[in-house]
């Protein structure tokens, strides 16, 4: 099975850095997203990682280590409209590859 | 490219109701999830199928639950008979493949309501 876990909420200052962190115990892994869901819309797709390292996309980064079971997701110069949740999520290695989500780290950015 | 569909997006029902969402996938996308979101919860895959078969369904609630996807396209989703439990948001998704290094699409789901 999996188990996910990150921080239930956070909050920083607009113009800041924050770093949203996520550990997970699995079974099998086939690679790590984060996605981004701002209140009553879809969860839209930010970052994967499958090796280890850093994986940088604008002022979103993300990072991953395999043999701890660990990932951030890095979020700098922070603006008002990045308040939202952040969903961690694994990819098993089983025949349907789906993907098991954490429960979400909800992100007040604060003026 | 057209997103991924649903509908309707609310629904309000009372508890033993019978209620179905539907869903149209991206076009050429052969996996399509279904996931349910309670609020302050990440979402919980029910349902995946691969064209018009069924790859996991094992955390579907299957005394209550059932879907199906004719022709490996549209896809929908019922209940019956719903609990007050059932209220959430239920996402569809869809992906190229299973193993997408670009995860998947959703869409913007439809969210219930049992009273």
């Amino acid at each position: 099975g999996q188990n996910i876990d990150q921080p239930t909420e956070m909050t920083a200052t607009e113009g800041a850095i924050v770093q949203i962190n996520c550990t997970y115990q699995t079974s099998g892994f086939n690679g790590l997203f984060w996605y981004q869901q701002h209140a009553g819309e879809a969860p839209t797709f930010l970052s994967y990682n499958v090796l280890d390292g850093l994986e940088e996309k604008g002022r979103f980064s993300s990072f991953l280590s395999r043999s701890k079971g660990y990932s951030y997701l890095l979020l700098k110069e922070l603006q008002m409209k990045d308040s939202a949740s952040y969903l961690c999520a694994v990819r098993g290695s089983n025949a349907g590859n789906m993907l098991t989500f954490g429960g979400g780290t909800r992100l007040m950015v604060k003026p | 490219e057209a997103g991924v569909a649903q509908s309707p997006r609310y629904k309000i029902i009372e508890k033993r109701q019978s209620v179905a969402f539907w869903c149209n996938p991206i076009s050429g996308h052969a996996t399509l999830y279904w996931y349910q979101q309670i609020l302050g919860q990440g979402p919980k895959l029910l349902i995946q199928f691969q064209n018009n078969g069924v790859v996991d369904d094992s955390q579907l609630p299957k005394d209550r639950f059932s879907a199906e996807r004719l022709k490996g396209v549209d896809s929908t989703l019922k209940i019956q008979p719903a609990k007050l439990e059932d209220s959430a948001v239920y996402l569809c998704a869809s992906s190229l493949e299973s193993a997408s290094g670009y995860g998947y699409t959703f869409g913007s789901g439809t969210r219930l309501t049992v009273v």
